[in-house]
């Protein structure tokens, strides 16, 4: 069964400390992986879609990365606004459907 | 462009009432996609529409809940009757292509069945 493991389920930095958001995936042949950010009362906003392992993405403060089995969102000294659940979703070849994962809360501090 | 747009933003019903949740995607994205989250389950994928045809509905709970999609500018989503347990925050999003493309969600609606 296609499934998608996001840890931590919540993380609380400092600002400008860095670290690391992990999801893991179990699929029977990844389409893409799409990582969305969420701030409370809204909808998912999209980020990022990697494809194959060993691709790379960057977005001022984010960087997405992909292998064959798991895809890191690193953020670089972090900033207040950054603060958001972080969704990473799958899609499966020969499915359309989007599976996500239950995401990381992100708590970044002044 | 305005996005994904869904209304109401709110809703607060009785168990046992009609619901009907509506959602008008981005012009030109011809895939639409009715999700639930809830905090114990995340996101749940409830029904897809390709070119206004439902293609896979499996993820509806039960029979209480159907989806129509008229023409490609407006879906609605309906509950009847409402339960408690149906508590939730929907999303409609869309995407121009099927497969390989990002999804574009909308605000949600908050369903609060007392």
């Amino acid at each position: 069964e296609d499934q998608v493991t996001q840890s931590p389920e919540a993380l609380r930095l400092q600002e400008g400390e860095s670290s690391s958001l992990n999801c893991s995936y179990t699929v029977s042949g990844l389409r893409g992986l799409f990582w969305y950010r969420q701030d409370p009362g809204k909808g998912p906003e999209f980020l990022f879609t990697l494809y194959s392992a060993g691709e790379e993405k960057e977005k001022e403060r984010l960087k997405a990365t992909l292998t064959k089995k798991e895809s890191f969102l690193h953020i670089t000294a972090p900033k207040p606004e950054d603060s958001a659940t972080y969704l990473c979703a799958v899609q499966a070849r020969g499915t359309y459907k989007y599976i996500f994962g239950t995401g990381t809360r992100l708590k970044v501090l002044a | 462009d305005a996005g994904v747009i869904q209304s109401p933003r709110h809703e607060v019903t009785e168990m046992g009432q009609e619901v009907t949740l509506r959602c008008k995607p981005i012009s030109g994205h011809n895939s639409l996609f009715w999700y639930r989250q809830t905090m114990m389950r995340g996101l749940e994928l409830l029904i897809y529409f390709n070119n206004n045809v439902p293609i896979d509905d499996s993820g509806m709970p039960e029979d209480r809940f159907s989806a129509k999609m008229p023409n490609a500018s407006f879906s609605t989503l309906k509950i009847q009757p409402s339960e408690p347990r149906d508590s939730a925050v929907y999303f409609c999003a869309s995407s121009p292509r099927v497969l390989n493309t990002e999804a574009f969600f909308g605000q949600g609606t908050r369903l609060t069945v007392v």
